[in-house]
């Protein structure tokens, strides 16, 4: 299976901040990345896809980059609807892997 | 708009068999290039893949599952179900189902179930 790992766990941040988010797979998965958001309680929303395609519907301040083993979810201006977990998911191959993820709290 | 809705006990017996059963309206399940997927998730936990089956019937399964887990369509009822046998606590989590699908060569799962959380214990 591909590994994904996201470091850190957790970051704070305040509202405006520029943050970036690492993910990195275990081996080359090309651009064949996802990025997902999701928040208390809720199932998960698509951001990107592709490693830096915007999904419809995306804020554009939400930008995704990287391929090979390393890539980043970059939200440019972070806003009080930003904080939650965001996930990287590979799918390179089967089975699909996801990250850890990643919590943005204040 | 796809919606997806799960569906089954809240509830499961060890040694028992968890069984799910996922809706879909705003698509045929068996029309398009989509992978009709289910993803767990323990409380406080990551995403786990537990599997997918294509509309043409091919399924896929985690490695770390493959001997308990069973993923089937029931073209009728425009649905799909998930089997996992011989359930522990450690298969206490949300189950969602979710659509993978197609972008040009890349796939994404772009829509999701609410999710369901199934506890097992006795």
């Amino acid at each position: 299976d591909i590994q994904m790992t996201q470091s850190p766990s957790s970051l704070s941040a305040s509202v405006g901040d520029r943050v970036s988010i690492p993910c990195r797979a275990s081996q080359s998965i090309s651009t064949h990345l996802n990025w997902y958001q999701q928040k208390p309680g809720n199932a998960p929303k698509l951001l990107i896809y592709a490693a830096s395609s915007l999904q419809s519907g995306v804020p554009a301040r939400f930008s995704g980059s990287g391929s090979g083993t390393d890539f980043t979810l970059t939200i440019s201006s972070l806003q009080p609807e930003d904080f939650a977990t965001y996930y990287c998911q590979q799918t390179y191959t089967t089975p699909r892997t996801f990250g850890p993820g990643t919590k943005v709290d204040i | 708009q796809v919606l997806l809705q799960e569906s089954g006990p809240g509830l499961v017996k060890p040694s028992q068999t968890l069984s799910l059963s996922c809706t879909v309206s705003g698509a045929s399940i068996t029309s398009g290039s989509y992978y009709w997927s289910w993803i767990r998730q323990p409380a406080g936990k990551g995403l786990e893949w537990v599997g997918r089956i294509y509309t043409g019937g091919d399924t896929d399964y985690n490695p770390s599952l493959k001997s308990r887990v069973t993923i089937s369509v029931e073209t009728a009822k425009n649905h799909f179900s998930l089997s996992l046998a011989s359930v522990t606590a450690a298969d206490t989590a949300v189950y969602y189902c979710a659509r993978e699908a197609p972008y040009l060569r890349w796939h994404a799962t772009d829509f999701w179930g609410q999710g369901t959380l199934v506890t097992v214990s006795s």
